[in-house]
């Protein structure tokens, strides 16, 4: 099993560039999430999907769209990049979204906007 | 949004050292608390869950406790080695309103010198 995949590892663009990050997962898992990783700052969740069909907002989602394509794979859309937007994305995925379920993470993509 | 912290920051010890870090939570609304160990270069990866107020979870050299009535909880390395340098990540999960999800601190750096 591959776990949590995510396509591409690094990418530059410039503000105003649109792009697509993406994620899958081989776990048949319920939920998935979209973090950001920032310097000094604990991950934090830009959207989820508690289930296939549905999206939500985390706390971060301005400037972001994802799609839950089916229950595998899950992407999150930059539509117009800027440099606040530069950081590290993790993907992650659980069985479901109560506090029990422990979450697996991607490799994570490295953005930078300049 | 609860507030997460988590101490020290970082650690430099010895191998062979036993050492313990913190994390502190809001205690009113618990549901869990999640510990994720994060290696540089890698994905962060699930150590422990814990739900119960007095739960102690172990896994080989590396345990944790959970205090939540008073909002804290220990993990604890005995005998540190040098592949136990990672940095190690608390997230209490915030249950009710609009949003279930995961709040995670900003980590403690351990470094573990041979």
């Amino acid at each position: 099993n591959a776990g949590v995949t995510q396509t591409p590892k690094f990418q530059v663009l410039k503000t105003g560039q649109s792009m697509t990050l993406q994620c899958a997962q081989d776990m048949n898992h319920n939920s998935m999430y979209w973090y950001r990783q920032d310097p000094g700052m604990g991950l934090r969740l830009i959207y989820y999907s508690a289930s296939e069909g549905t999206t939500d907002k985390g706390e971060v989602p301005n400037g972001y769209n994802v799609s839950r394509l089916n229950k595998r794979e899950f992407s999150l859309r930059l539509e117009s990049a800027a440099p606040s937007q530069t950081s590290v994305y993790f993907c992650a995925s659980s069985e479901g979204t109560g506090p029990r379920y422990e979450q697996y993470f991607g490799p994570g993509t490295r953005l930078t906007v300049t | 949004i609860l507030n997460v912290e988590q101490s020290p920051q970082s650690l430099h010890v010895q191998e062979g050292d036993s050492t313990n870090f913190t994390c502190s939570f809001p205690s009113s609304n618990f549901y869990a608390l999640h510990w994720y160990r994060w290696e540089t270069a890698k994905s962060p990866e699930a150590l422990f869950v814990m739900t119960l107020n007095g739960d102690e979870k172990k896994k080989g050299r590396i345990s944790a406790t959970l205090n939540t009535k008073e909002g804290y909880s220990y993990l604890y390395i005995k005998g540190s080695q040098p592949e136990d340098s990672a940095t190690y990540l608390c997230a209490p999960y915030s249950g009710g309103g609009a949003t279930n999800k995961l709040i995670f601190g900003t980590g403690t750096l351990l470094a573990v010198q041979p």
